[in-house]
C-alpha cells in the first residue's frame, strides 16, 4: 500500500517569511496529492491539490510542486501571516482505488510569530 | 450550511460504556469514512461506505461497528471502550464522479476515563 512521509513535523517561522513542507511517497500509481489545512479544535481543510499531470500549482499565497521521478512533492507559504498557523497534512492517492481512500503523511505543526 | 455535521462534538464516558457518533453530509456525497487522529495528530482511516456499501475496513477492534442507514449517514457505535479509544474520531465524505479529496466534519473528541 501507499506510504507518506511528511517532513518537518513542527516547523517555526516569522511572519512574512516563506514555509515549505516537503512530503514523499511510495507508490508509483499514485496521481493525485492534496493538502489540507486543520485549525485548532476544527477538522481539516482541504487548500490545494495537485494531479500527476501537473508539475506546480499556485494559489496566491500558496503553491505546490511535484516530482513524479522523484515521488515527492512540496507545500510552499509565502509571505507567511499569523492565521497560516495551524497543522497542514499531505496525502496521496492513486486514483481508482477502492473508496479512493487517502493516504495522510504524518502532519506538521506551522507556527508563524509576529 | 454544514456540509458534513458530527455530533456530539465532545464525549466523556466511562471505560465499559457503549457510545455512538453520528455523521450527516449534504453534499450529494456517495462515499464516507471514519478516520481517529490520535495525540500526535496522526489520521488512521477506519473504515469506508461507498452508497451504504462498507469497502474498506482496517484493522479496528471489532467493538467498533459502522452502520450505514443511507448515503448521506454513516454513524460510529463503540461497544465496550477502553482508555486507548480516547481520540478524535472525524466523519468525512467524497464523490467518486468528480474525485477531490475529503471533506471533513469537525471532529468528535472522545475521552474514556
Amino acid at each position: 500500500g501507499e506510504n507518506v512521509e511528511q517532513h518537518p513535523s513542527t516547523l517555526s517561522v516569522q511572519e512574512g517569511d516563506s514555509a515549505v513542507i516537503k512530503c514523499t511517497y511510495s507508490d508509483s500509481a499514485s496521481n493525485y496529492f492534496p493538502w489540507y489545512k486543520q485549525e485548532l479544535g476544527k477538522g481539516p481543510q482541504l487548500i490545494i491539490d495537485i494531479r500527476s499531470n501537473v508539475g506546480e500549482k499556485k494559489d496566491q499565497r500558496i503553491a505546490v510542486t511535484l516530482n513524479k521521478t522523484a515521488k515527492h512533492f512540496s507545500l510552499h507559504i509565502t509571505e507567511t501571516q499569523p492565521e497560516d498557523s495551524a497543522v497542514y497534512f499531505c496525502a496521496a492517492t492513486p486514483s481508482g482505488n477502492a473508496g479512493n481512500m487517502l493516504t495522510f503523511g504524518g502532519g506538521t505543526r506551522l507556527m508563524v510569530k509576529p | 450550511d454544514t456540509a458534513v455535521s458530527q455530533t456530539p462534538k465532545y464525549l466523556v464516558t466511562q471505560m465499559g460504556n457503549d457510545k455512538s457518533i453520528k455523521c450527516e453530509q449534504n453534499l450529494g456525497h456517495d462515499t464516507m469514512y471514519w478516520y481517529k487522529q490520535d495525540s500526535k495528530k496522526f489520521l488512521k482511516i477506519m473504515f469506508s461506505y461507498n452508497n451504504k456499501e462498507l469497502i474498506i475496513n482496517e484493522t479496528v477492534p471489532n467493538r467498533f461497528s459502522p452502520k450505514s442507514p443511507d448515503k448521506a449517514h454513516l454513524n460510529l457505535h463503540i461497544n465496550s471502550l477502553e482508555l486507548g479509544d480516547s481520540a478524535v474520531y472525524f466523519c468525512a465524505s467524497s464523490t467518486s464522479s468528480t474525485w477531490r479529496g475529503y471533506t471533513f466534519g469537525s471532529g468528535t473528541r472522545l475521552t474514556v476515563v
